[in-house]
């Protein structure tokens, strides 16, 4: 099994450019989320699946959409990229949302200039 | 504001010596989760604790979720270089969403 996968493992952006960043699991999980990381806040939850077709928002949402069509993929899109979106951002997944155990993925690096 | 609390924030100390990490929160968690991360990677999870008193140990790593399942603290015995890392508590209020502390960077010097 390759777990989580993301791509890119990099990337630079310029303000209002759009992007999509793509995540991937071979596991059969049923749910699947995106967080961002940045110094000294943690990882804040951005949006997640609870299975294909169903999506929410989490705690940071804004300039972010979510789509699950398949139980596998659930890529995370930037509408128009603004430097305060710079971050880490890190994509995970778990068998069963009623015991949330997350498997990570080793992350994207977004700059934006 | 972080639901959790994490501290300290940075934590240094040689080889053998112990620590505790402490996760606190004003909140109830039907479980809580701790997660190491190393430099460049996603975290990874350490254990999951779900009943309020519960301990669990693994190795020289010793989690406790407090009896209210508000807090929980993380203890090493005889820290290794090898421990060294970023761990984060997480906690899950039943409601889809964990909740992260900003996390306790420990270094452990030979």
């Amino acid at each position: 099994n390759a777990g989580v996968t993301q791509t890119p493992k990099f990337q630079v952006l310029k303000t209002g450019q759009s992007m999509t960043l793509q995540c991937a699991q071979d596991m059969n999980h049923e749910y699947m989320s995106w967080y961002r990381q940045d110094p000294g806040m943690g990882l804040r939850l951005i949006h997640y699946s609870v299975g294909a077709g169903i999506t929410d928002q989490g705690e940071v949402p804004n300039g972010y959409n979510v789509s699950r069509s398949t139980t596998e993929d659930f890529p995370l899109r930037l509408l128009s990229a603004a430097p305060s979106q710079t971050s880490v951002y890190f994509c995970a997944s778990s068998y069963s949302s009623a015991i949330n155990e997350q498997f990570f993925g080793p992350g994207t690096r977004l700059t934006v200039l | 504001t972080q639901l959790l609390e994490q501290s300290p924030q940075f934590l240094s100390i040689q080889e053998g010596e112990n620590l505790t990490v402490y996760c606190n929160s004003s909140s109830v968690f039907s479980s809580l989760q701790w997660y190491r991360q190393e430099p460049g990677e996603g975290p990874v999870l350490l254990v999951t604790v779900v009943t309020g008193g519960e301990v669990k140990k693994l190795k020289r790593l010793t989690f406790q979720f407090g009896d209210a399942r508000k807090d929980s603290s993380l203890h090493i015995t005889a820290a290794q270089p090898g421990d060294t890392g970023l761990y984060l508590c997480a906690g899950d209020r039943g409601d889809y969403k964990l909740s992260f502390g900003a996390g306790t960077t420990v270094t452990v010097r030979a």
